[in-house]
Formats: structure tokens, sequence, C-alpha cells
């Protein structure tokens, strides 16, 4: 079945450059998505990848796609203090609508 | 649009008793998932429904475990009989279902706290 890993924790100085990687294993993934989550809120969207694209840059964060190794990372550029939050990958396959999650990758900002 | 809503927010209850969840997707959206948020297990899929029908329910841990979607407005997780292992985030999320990306939109979830 369809597994996304990433790691738990990290933890970067604000000003800094912060990268989540995470890995899945569905070769059928058609969509991988990045979500947030802040304390004592729900997930929120933050940028998705389609399958066939490598890149995706939007404002600070530019996500990158390596479909051979099934790799996936999040670089948030100049990490700010409200950027601490649990970030989590996740992966859509084919037609379903089912969405896989990782285990979420709690990002802490050192002012 | 006022996004997913949820309710409660928070529930404490005794062992034994039932609780129900309830959710009211955004106006529009034809898929709705259940999903429970724990430190040891992460986010796991409960059940998700498509035009009101449950699709998948896989991941609804037993028997205790009940979902319903009665309308395209409305739908509720219900636990009977509780137990302190159900103690969780439950959040509610739906989606267009629309060809592309469907993103799913997750409401602010229900704290369940069971003694």
């Amino acid at each position: 079945g369809e597994d996304v890993e990433q790691s738990l924790f990290l933890s970067v100085r604000e000003g800094d450059s912060s990268v989540i990687n995470c890995t899945y294993t569905d070769s059928s993934s058609t969509y991988l998505y990045w979500y947030k989550q802040e304390p004592g809120a729900g997930l929120q969207l933050l940028t998705y990848i389609f399958s066939n694209m490598d890149m995706k840059q939007d404002q600070r964060l530019t996500v990158l796609l390596n479909k051979k190794d099934k790799h996936l990372s999040l670089r948030i550029a100049d990490t700010q203090t409200g950027d601490s939050a649990i970030y989590f990958c996740a992966e859509r396959s084919g037609g379903y609508q089912k969405v896989t999650f990782g285990i979420g990758t709690k990002l802490q900002v050192i002012p | 649009d006022a996004g997913v809503i949820q309710s409660p927010r928070h529930e404490v209850t005794e062992m034994g008793q039932e609780v129900t969840l309830r959710c009211k997707p955004i106006s529009g959206h034809n898929s709705l998932f259940w999903y429970r948020q724990t430190m040891m297990r992460g986010l796991e899929l409960l059940i998700y429904f498509n035009n009101n029908v449950p699709i998948d329910d896989s991941g609804m841990p037993e028997d205790r475990f009940s979902a319903k979607m009665p309308n395209a407005s409305f739908s509720t997780l219900k636990i009977q009989p509780s137990e302190p292992r159900d103690s969780a985030v439950y959040f509610c999320a739906s989606s267009s279902g629309q060809g592309g990306q469907e993103t799913q939109y997750f409401g602010p979830g229900t704290r369940l706290l069971v003694l």
C-alpha cells in the first residue's frame, strides 16, 4: 500500500532556509501536497505539485520532486517564527480521492 | 464561505458513553473525509464519502465506530461505547472532487478526551 515517510523534527534559526524532506512509495502518485498545521488548528494546504513537474515555486516556498527516487522536499526561504508548525507531506494516486499523509515534521524556528 | 465546520470543538466524556462528532462540509463539495490524529499514529483516514456514499471505511478501527452522511451538508462520526484509547483529535475534511488537485479543506477538529 501507499506509505509516506518524513522526519519528525527540524530546528532552524530565523532567517535561514528550512528544507523538509519526504519519501513516498507509490509510483502512481499523481499529486503531492504539503500541508501546514499550526497549534490547535486543522491542516491547511500550502502547496501541491503534479507528478509530471519537478519544481514549483510560490513566493518563499519551493517544492522539488524527484520522481525517480520518490522524494519530495519543501524549502522555506527566510524562515520566520510564524513558520513554526507541523508540516505534512501527502500523496494522491490515480483516480482515487484518498490522500495518504506522512506523520508530519515539526519545524521549530529559533529567534 | 465559512469553511468546514465541526462540532463540538472539545468533548470530555467518560468511558462507556456515546460520543457523536458532527461535520458540515464546504457547500458544493462532494467528498468528505474523517481523520483521527494522535501523537503515536499521526493522521489516520477513518472513512471517506463521495456523493454521500461511503467509499472506503477500511480505516474505521472497529465496530464501535460508525459514520453517516444523510445529506450533502452533514456528516456524523459516532463512537459507542467510547474508550480512553479513542482520545484524539478528529478532523473532518471536504473536497470538491473535481478533476485536478482536489485539495482537501480541513475543519478545526474536535478534541476528544475519554476518561
